[in-house]
C-alpha cells in the first residue's frame, strides 16, 4: 500500500525557533518524489519543497529544508528562524512512480507559531 | 504563475440534488485532480484526469464522477448529493514533466442539507 503519515496534529513554537515536522511514507517504489505543502489561513494550498528519492542531497528552499532518510521512509521538514506568518497546516505527499499521476497527502501538521 | 480557479467558492444543495463544482486551468497542464479536505482526514484524492477526455477513480470516488471536456476544465459531479458529502473541495492541475507538484484552486466549500 502507498500511504503518508503525519503522526503530530498540532505543534505550537516560539517566534524565532527552529520545528521539526515529521512525516513517514510507504512505498515499494524505487523512484518516486515527496513534497511539503502549506495551507494559510485563508485556505490556499501552495508547494514548498520537493525532494526527488534518487538525490541524496537534502533540498533546501529560503528558510525551509528537508531531512530525508531514505532507510526509514521518512521526510521530515524543518522551519528555522521562525515567523508568526509560518503559522498554518503543512502536508507532506507523495508521487510514487508506479502511478505517475497520482499524488498522496497526509492528514496534515498545525503549525502555530508564537510570539 | 500557475492559475486554477473553482466555481461555485460556496454552494448549499439540498439532499438528492445534483451539484456540479467546476475547476478551469490555465497551465495548460494534462494532469487535474479532485480532492475533498475533512477535519482528521487531510486531503483524500476523489478522482483525477491524465488528459482531456480522461477521467480515473482516486481513493473516495464513491458518489463522484468526474468530467474532463478539455485541457482547462476538469468538473467534480455528484448527481444525488448527500450530507456525508458536505467538506471543502480542491481542485488541482500538474504538468506533464510531473515531478508531481501541484497547483491548487482556492476550494469550493459545498454544504448539502
Amino acid at each position: 500500500a502507498q500511504k503518508v503519515t503525519q503522526t503530530q496534529t498540532s505543534i505550537s513554537v516560539v517566534e524565532k525557533t527552529t520545528v521539526t515536522m515529521d512525516c513517514v511514507y510507504e512505498t515499494r517504489d524505487s523512484s518516486y518524489f515527496l513534497f511539503w505543502y502549506k495551507q494559510t489561513a485563508s485556505g490556499e494550498i501552495v508547494f514548498l519543497i520537493r525532494q526527488d528519492s534518487y538525490k541524496k542531497e537534502n533540498a533546501t528552499v529560503g528558510h525551509y529544508s528537508l531531512n530525508f532518510q531514505k532507510p526509514k521512509s521518512s521526510i521530515g521538514l524543518i522551519i528555522t528562524a521562525t515567523q508568526i506568518e509560518d503559522s498554518a497546516v503543512y502536508f507532506c505527499a507523495m508521487r510514487p512512480d508506479t502511478n505517475a499521476y497520482k499524488v498522496i497527502f497526509g492528514k496534515g501538521t498545525h503549525l502555530h507559531v508564537l510570539p | 504563475e500557475a492559475a486554477v480557479t473553482q466555481s461555485p467558492r460556496n454552494k448549499v444543495a439540498v439532499t438528492g440534488g445534483k451539484v456540479t463544482l467546476s475547476c478551469n486551468q490555465t497551465n495548460n497542464h494534462n494532469n487535474m485532480y479532485w480532492y475533498r479536505q475533512d477535519t482528521g482526514h487531510g486531503l483524500r484524492l476523489i478522482h483525477y484526469s491524465y488528459g482531456a477526455g480522461s477521467t480515473e477513480k482516486g481513493d473516495i470516488p464513491d458518489g463522484y464522477k468526474a468530467s474532463r471536456p478539455s485541457q482547462e476544465n476538469f468538473s467534480l459531479i455528484l448527481e444525488l448529493a448527500t450530507p456525508s458529502q458536505t467538506s471543502v473541495y480542491f481542485c488541482a492541475s500538474g504538468g506533464t514533466e510531473n515531478t508531481g507538484q501541484l497547483y491548487f484552486g482556492e476550494g469550493s466549500k459545498l454544504t448539502v442539507l
